[in-house]
């Protein structure tokens, strides 16, 4: 298993409640990134993370969300009071790191379905 | 907030046709990149074109990144069902300090039917 992973696959969860979702990026890369895709559209940059910290967080919508990457490697996006317009595909990706090099590897996606 | 805009939002062709798909937006880009997406599965990376005028191939796929370094084209030539899937492209903006944050279009989703 080369690639990126995320768990859980699928996360079903009540308004008001909290979620963290999981992202394993592939090994070695110091970049990774948040994503969030609703049913039609492209993906919807959340925050990247180069190395331990968050270079860039200015796409999450809200202070209910929140990621952290502690040892520079997993990586866990957190989001309290959950509402039902949090409902999506929440993908991570990963890459080299190196700026002349920007491929973003994707996991399959965590879909979160508020209720 | 840059947007990048993809024509058309749906495509059902049979096999054996050609087809191109555009992307559009009104900000200069650095770099596009295009992508694939199937059902349940994350983007996988096509090309990445960074030079205005540039044309890549990749076996049936012809991307275009235009002149001015605002648009993207895509073309499919002889589709064949495996090509079908959410074609996705995103661009590097030049005001982009980090070079890492890019912005992905809506998409066109493609269906080829044998």
């Amino acid at each position: 298993g080369a690639g990126v992973s995320q768990t859980p696959s699928n996360k079903v969860t009540e308004k008001g409640k909290y979620v963290e979702l999981r992202c394993d990026p592939i090994s070695g890369h110091t970049a990774l990134y948040w994503y969030r895709q609703s049913l039609g559209q492209g993906p919807e940059f959340l925050i990247y993370f180069q190395g331990t910290g968050a270079a860039d967080d200015s796409g999450l919508p809200n202070d209910r969300f929140f990621a952290v990457r502690p040892e520079g490697s997993v990586s866990t996006l957190k989001i309290q009071r959950t509402e039902r317009g949090d409902s999506a595909v929440y993908l991570c990706a990963s890459s080299p790191g190196d700026l002349n090099y920007n491929e973003q590897f994707f996991g399959p996606g965590t879909r979160l379905t508020v209720l | 907030t840059q947007l990048l805009e993809q024509s058309p939002q749906f495509l059902s062709i049979q096999e054996g046709e050609n087809l191109t798909v555009y992307c559009n937006s009104s900000s200069v880009f650095s770099s596009l990149q295009w992508y694939r997406q199937e059902p349940g599965e994350g983007p996988v990376l096509l090309v990445t074109v960074v030079t205005g005028g540039e044309v890549k191939k990749l076996k049936r796929l012809t991307f275009q990144f235009g002149d001015a370094r605002k648009d993207s084209s895509l073309h499919i030539t002889a589709a064949q069902p495996g090509d079908t899937g959410l074609y996705l492209c995103a661009g590097l903006g030049e005001w982009d300090n980090y070079g890492q944050n890019f912005v992905f279009g809506p998409g066109t989703r493609l269906s080829v039917l044998p």
